[in-house]
């Protein structure tokens, strides 16, 4: 157990729909972050916050947005969702920025 | 664009064998090689590399770095069935440490 949460772990939407995927981080950890991972792509980076900034960003499609709350909590919003957006979403933290990450066990999303 | 590639895709060895997992790459800014071990769900860290030439050894399993050249590996000796996993690769790099991944290599091994 990393210690990261992610809820739901699984989620089945239709498409145009909306979903808002959901990370705890490991206790003192500052740094989210948040990867797609499908078979064809591998682990995609999305977006990273620190301390509730966003610190870099990734191939993140403008239907998507994130944030951080200053619990340190994140959360990952899909929009207009489409077929092609069914993938596991792996969100994972850090102490700082840099170094070795923690996963947590994904949300399996799949649009139908 | 940081690209981090890796090879082989998938590889197939029987237990006891010895495997060599390759990983290059080019980025901007680079800062560390990372490698991790993904079983059934979230991957789980195994090394960090940030200076060339110092082998990283955690039982079985070793990696270096070569900055010139621009690569890592990563071998695993007499393998076992539970080694079977894919392995990412992944590069931190820029000011902003960020993290791109390989696409992986899926190793199985049988008994």
């Amino acid at each position: 157990d990393s210690g990261v949460t992610q809820t739901p772990k699984h989620l089945i939407t239709a498409t145009g729909q909306r979903v808002t995927l959901r990370c705890s981080p490991r206790s003192g950890d500052l740094s989210v972050y948040w990867y797609q991972q499908s078979l064809d792509q591998g682990l995609q980076f999305l977006i990273q916050y620190y301390n509730g900034e966003e610190r870099a960003k990734g191939n993140i499609l403008e239907r998507f947005s994130a944030q951080q709350f200053p619990d340190l909590h994140s959360e990952l919003n899909l929009s207009s969702l489409e077929l092609g957006d069914s993938a596991l979403y792996f969100c994972a933290s850090s102490v700082d920025a840099t170094g070795e990450l923690f996963f947590g066990e994904g949300s399996r999303l799949t649009v139908l | 664009e940081d690209k981090v590639v890796q090879s082989p895709l998938s590889l197939v060895v029987h237990e006891g064998d010895t495997v060599t997992l390759n990983c290059s790459y080019e980025v901007t800014n680079f800062r560390s090689l990372l490698w991790y071990k993904q079983e059934k769900k979230a991957p789980t860290f195994l090394f960090m590399l940030t200076s060339s030439g110092i082998e990283k050894k955690s039982g079985r399993l070793s990696s270096i770095l070569d900055k010139k050249e621009l690569f890592s590996i990563l071998n695993i000796t007499a393998t076992q069935t539970g080694d079977s996993a894919v392995y990412l690769c992944a590069v931190e790099s820029g000011s902003n440490y960020k993290l791109t991944f390989g696409k992986g290599t899926l190793l199985t091994v049988n008994p």
